[in-house]
């Protein structure tokens, strides 16, 4: 098993539709959980963390976290064709610890 | 936020030969430097961690004599890929530690071997 499993896609989903991403983790002392969204040939850009369970909301985006249930979700609301990208999902187990990423699930947004 | 300057930014080099690649945290002391690498359609696998004044830590199967990593100051982390082959091509990120909620990355190096 994985240590981060994300369905690769591709995910289409029509201009200003919500665009639901998973992401699931195998090891439960995980504590951090990252969202980043990576353009063709571009390093990934940091959306947003979470690190308790619940939802966490910044402008569009919003983080869902279930750790017993070991896994984690981002919802893009109201998605534009910008939004077109692979989102990569990231655990964190420790401080100062390095990151494991999911393999990415690519989203197009349909104009 | 944390800047990480990478460079540079592509690179393109004949079979055998090595070529450098410098990632600089600019606004704080990055004690540990990680290094990525992503093939292409693939996630960002963890290559190398260097630490300030110490040996890098490699992960397995990343052969540490080919990836030289030095990590001489708390800005600066070097990785050096000698003797490269086409099958080095690939797209290079480091990224600081020190700050895990705001993980910044490098601009990344896409390396092309011919």
């Amino acid at each position: 098993q994985k240590e981060v499993e994300q369905n690769s896609g591709p995910l289409s989903v029509p201009e200003g539709a919500i665009a639901s991403l998973n992401c699931t983790y195998s090891d439960r002392g995980s504590q951090s959980f990252f969202w980043y969204r990576q353009y063709s040939g571009k390093s990934p850009e940091l959306i947003m963390f979470i690190y308790s369970n619940g939802d966490k909301e910044d402008g569009r985006f919003t983080a869902q976290l279930n750790k017993a249930s070991q896994y984690v979700s981002l919802l893009i609301r109201d998605s534009q064709p910008s939004d077109s990208a692979t989102y990569l999902c990231a655990v964190n187990k420790n401080y100062g610890q390095n990151f494991v990423f999911g393999p990415g699930t690519r989203l197009s947004v349909l104009p | 936020g944390a800047v990480v300057s990478q460079h540079p930014s592509w690179v393109i080099c004949k079979s055998g030969t090595s070529v450098k690649i410098e990632c600089r945290s600019l606004d704080f002391q990055a004690t540990t430097m990680f290094w990525y690498r992503q093939f292409p359609k693939q996630s960002l696998m963890l290559m190398a961690t260097s630490n300030e004044g110490s040996k890098a830590t490699y992960e397995q199967g990343v052969e540490k004599d080919k990836f030289l990593i030095n990590h001489a100051s708390l800005t600066l982390s070097t990785l050096t890929v000698t003797s490269a082959h086409p099958e080095d091509s690939s797209f290079y990120i480091c990224t600081p530690t020190g700050r895990p909620m705001e993980a910044f990355f490098g601009q990344g190096t896409r390396l092309t071997v011919v």
